[in-house]
């Protein structure tokens, strides 16, 4: 399976940028990055996701390398509530169907 | 529009007894995922249904089934429950499964098995 690499653990201030980093060195053509968090064993929440280039939405900005072997998740301005751990995941096509590999993430500890 | 919902949120079991939890998918969502996720393993893939057929399928034992309906709500079924089947077990779904779509997760059922 696909596999991402990312820090364990990450703090940042609330009000200020939180920008968790992620290596897919082994990526390919036709495979996705997805980002989801996870707060204190919830369901998986759904971030953001990209191919090739950067994408933004109300939630956040995901910056993909041009030789897409990382990637770098932005939440603008963190608060208390972006405590959670954060997935980034390699998304393979063909045969497998629904499939989302999880890594043991990042625990983002925002703190005031 | 309504998320995706899981029955039940709660559940304890003993050893040997089986169980089957149900998922409700977004609507107009017809493909169904299935996670296991424990303290050591982490979140792991299960299957994958679509339009009431299994189309893929992670590595866990027989004693894990499902099944999908052909309004897509989803039942997974545990066998012959071992004390290491305890875990949040969570459904996603999407439109077809496929890359480039987003999976959402329900809030997971947590099974505790004694």
């Amino acid at each position: 399976d696909a596999k991402t690499t990312q820090p364990p653990s990450m703090d940042c201030a609330e009000g200020r940028a939180a920008n968790l980093p992620c290596n897919h060195s082994t990526i390919s053509g036709n495979e996705y990055v997805y980002w989801y968090r996870q707060i204190h064993s919830q369901g998986p929440q759904y971030i953001i996701h990209g191919l090739k280039n950067n994408e933004t939405n109300e939630m956040a900005s995901l910056i993909i390398t041009e030789d897409r072997k990382s990637s770098t998740l932005i939440l603008p301005h963190a608060t208390l509530r972006d405590t959670a751990v954060y997935y980034c995941i390699e998304r393979t096509g063909g045969t497998s169907y629904g499939k989302l590999t999880f890594g043991q993430g990042t625990i983002l500890t925002v703190h005031p | 529009k309504a998320g995706v919902t899981q029955t039940p949120r709660y559940l304890i079991k003993t050893r040997g007894q089986q169980v089957t939890l149900s998922c409700s998918p977004i609507s107009g969502h017809r493909s169904v995922s299935w996670y296991q996720q424990t303290p050591g393993q982490g979140l792991q893939f299960l299957f994958e249904y679509f339009s009431e057929t299994q189309r893929n399928k992670g590595n866990f034992p027989g004693r894990f089934s499902g099944r999908q309906f052909s309004n897509s709500r989803s039942e997974m079924n545990v066998s012959t429950l071992e004390l290491g089947d305890s875990a949040l077990y969570l459904c996603a779904s999407s439109l077809a499964g496929v890359v480039g779509e987003t999976q959402y997760f329900g809030p997971g059922t947590r099974l505790l098995v004694l």
